[in-house]
């Protein structure tokens, strides 16, 4: 099975800055790699498909990039409804593993 | 607009069992592999089994971890996906929702809550 790394595991940063999360695959996944962002009590909502695109709504702050093994996910100018969690996870075939997840909180 | 209803959570004990539902609407459900994915704070998220399509005749794929104990299904005439849980154990306890693949998972319900506990 493919396996994610997600790092950091937790990060606090200030409104207004840019953070990047990363994902590391343990195997080629193309670009075959989405991220999910979820906040306290909530379903996950996807942010990025296919390593790059961002889903319908998501506002233009966040980026994805990457491709083969390494990915990233960034975010421009921190908002307050931005913090919470993020998950990397291959969608390139299954099991469709998830990274074990960023916590963003507020400094 | 989408939605997607799970039910059937709640409490059951070691080795029993429990069926979960997931009603969808908002869009063709026929058209869509659909996938649970359970949550637990000590396993994170956690990709359970997935469903295809009539002509993909209904193949179905699950993690090494509940292989041979659940069972997903689907009807499409009632835009639902289900998930039969055999021989439950207590790290099937989690949060379950139901989400249709496409191009990662766009939508998840509210999700169900089930708990195995003696």
């Amino acid at each position: 099975d493919i396996q994610m790394t997600q790092s950091p595991a937790s990060l606090s940063a200030s409104v207004g800055e840019t953070v990047t999360i990363t994902c590391r695959a343990s195997e080629n996944i193309y670009s075959y790699l989405a991220w999910y962002q979820q906040k306290q009590g909530k379903s996950p909502q996807l942010l990025v498909y296919n390593a790059k695109t961002l889903a319908e709504g998501v506002p233009s702050r966040f980026s994805g990039s990457g491709s083969g093994t390494q990915f990233s996910l960034k975010i421009n100018s921190l908002q307050p409804e931005d913090f919470g969690s993020y998950y990397c996870q291959h969608h390139y075939g299954t099991p469709y593993t998830f990274g074990g997840g960023t916590k963003l909180e507020i400094k | 607009e989408v939605k997607l209803e799970e039910s059937g959570g709640g409490l059951v004990q070691p080795g029993g069992s429990m069926k979960l539902s997931c009603v969808a609407s908002g869009f063709t459900f026929s058209n869509y592999w659909m996938n649970w994915v359970r949550q637990s704070p000590e396993k994170g998220l956690e990709w359970v089994a997935e469903i295809r399509l009539k002509s993909n005749n209904y193949a179905t794929h699950y993690a090494e971890s509940v292989k041979g104990r659940f069972t997903i299904s689907r009807d499409d005439s009632k835009s639902s996906v289900y998930l039969q849980m055999n021989n439950l154990r207590a790290e099937d306890t989690g949060i379950y929702y139901c989400t249709p693949d496409s191009d990662g998972f766009a939508y998840w319900g509210q999700g169900t809550l089930v708990t195995v506990s003696a």
